[in-house]
Parts: C-alpha cells; structure tokens; sequence
C-alpha cells in the first residue's frame, strides 16, 4: 500500500473549522483516498473518501489536490464529538486485494470546549 | 440504521484456551473482515473473507486463526489456543463491495484478554 503521513496531533475550539492534512506522495492514479475515525473506546467510522474531485457528505468535506499528492479533511464546525483519531488511508483499485484497509497511527484531534 | 454487532463485548480467557468471536454483519453486505487493536497501537487488519473463503490474510493471521461464516448470518472468528499476546479489541467490519470504493462498517469490538 502506498504510505500517507500524518501529523500525530491536532487541537481545535469546539464550533471552529478543522482541516487535517495527509501526505501521500507516492499515490498511485487509481489510489483511492479514504478516511475514517475512531471514537475513545469505539471501532473505526468511516468519514468520506474520494479519488480525484473534492467530495462532500454530512459529515466532512474531503480537499484533494490537484496532484492528488496531499488530501485534507475539512471538519466544518468542531463539536466535542469529534474529539477522534483520524486516519488517511489509500486504496489501490489497480490492486488484486479484495479491499483491505491499512490503518497508521492517525491523528488525534484533541477539541477544547 | 444497520450496524454490525459483536458478541461477546469483553471476554476474559485462560493461555491455551480456544475462544470464538461472534459477528454478525450488515445483512446485504458481501465482504468482511476481522481486525485487532492491541492497547495504545494501532488498528491491524487480520483477515478479509468473501464468497465463503478467505481473500486475503495477514502475517498475523498464522495457523492458530481460522474464520467462518457458518449460517449466512454470523461471521466468526477462532483462536485456537490462545496466548497473551492475543489480548486486544477484535474489530468485526463489512462492506457491500470491497473496501475500495465503499464504506466500511465496524462494530464495536470484542475486548479479549487472556490471562
């Protein structure tokens, strides 16, 4: 899998925008960029991802680059909710893997009230 | 809203015992996956299981490890004899299609520990 890089930690104001960057790049042209997050004491949680085109859902906005070399997630209001730690992860559509998701260290989004 | 649910939430065992995690995922979802989180580390993926077999594993994942989706509901995972190192939260996920272009959902783990 091509390798993302993250910073280890992050710290917002509840009712403030977040971005969380990610580096990837060694990305691949059918890589692609997915993220989820992980509650204190939850599993995973999916978030948004996308391949080429910024995407937006109800929880975040996902900014990609035009070299597709760094992608950002954009948290547009912070609640204490998203306190989490958030993972950058790459998929290879080229690849013969039948989906698995490879997890790093994250990033952990410490939000102050 | 469907979720994936895990039994049981905490299991506590004995070194050498056999212990099977209970899934059961989202009803119309194709692939699934086993993964574990040892305390403080990150989340390592176990093994992926579609159309009845297992796709693809990880280094992890030796011969003390077995899946099974025995009645088209339930999807387990075995550790045959298990050691200290095994102690960790077991993530059960599955997806409609490969994790490539769709979400995946988790459930909300199996703490095991053996002592």
């Amino acid at each position: 899998d091509a390798k993302t890089t993250q910073p280890n930690s992050m710290e917002s104001n509840e009712e403030e925008p977040v971005h969380l960057p990610c580096n990837h790049s060694t990305i691949s042209g059918t890589d692609y960029i997915h993220w989820y997050r992980q509650l204190p004491s939850q599993g995973p949680e999916y978030v948004i991802h996308g391949l080429t085109s910024n995407v937006n859902n109800r929880m975040a906005s996902l900014a990609i680059a035009e070299d597709r070399k760094s992608s950002t997630l954009i948290l547009h209001r912070a609640t204490l909710r998203d306190a989490a730690v958030y993972y950058c992860n790459l998929r290879d559509a080229g690849g013969t893997s039948y989906g698995k998701l490879t997890f790093g260290q994250g990033t952990i989004l410490t939000v102050h009230p | 809203e469907p979720e994936v649910t895990q039994t049981p939430s905490h299991q506590v065992t004995q070194m050498g015992q056999e212990v099977i995690l209970r899934c059961v995922p989202i009803s119309n979802h194709l692939y699934f996956y086993w993964y574990r989180q040892i305390l403080g580390q990150k989340v390592e993926f176990l093994v992926s299981f579609y159309n009845n077999e297992i796709s693809e594993k990880s280094e992890i994942f030796d011969d003390q490890f077995s899946v099974e989706r025995p009645d088209g509901s339930n999807f387990t995972l075995k550790i045959r004899s298990t050691k200290l190192e095994d102690s960790a939260m077991y993530f059960c996920a599955s997806s409609v299609l490969s994790m490539l272009n769709t979400e995946a959902f988790f459930g909300q783990g199996t703490r095991l520990t053996v002592v």
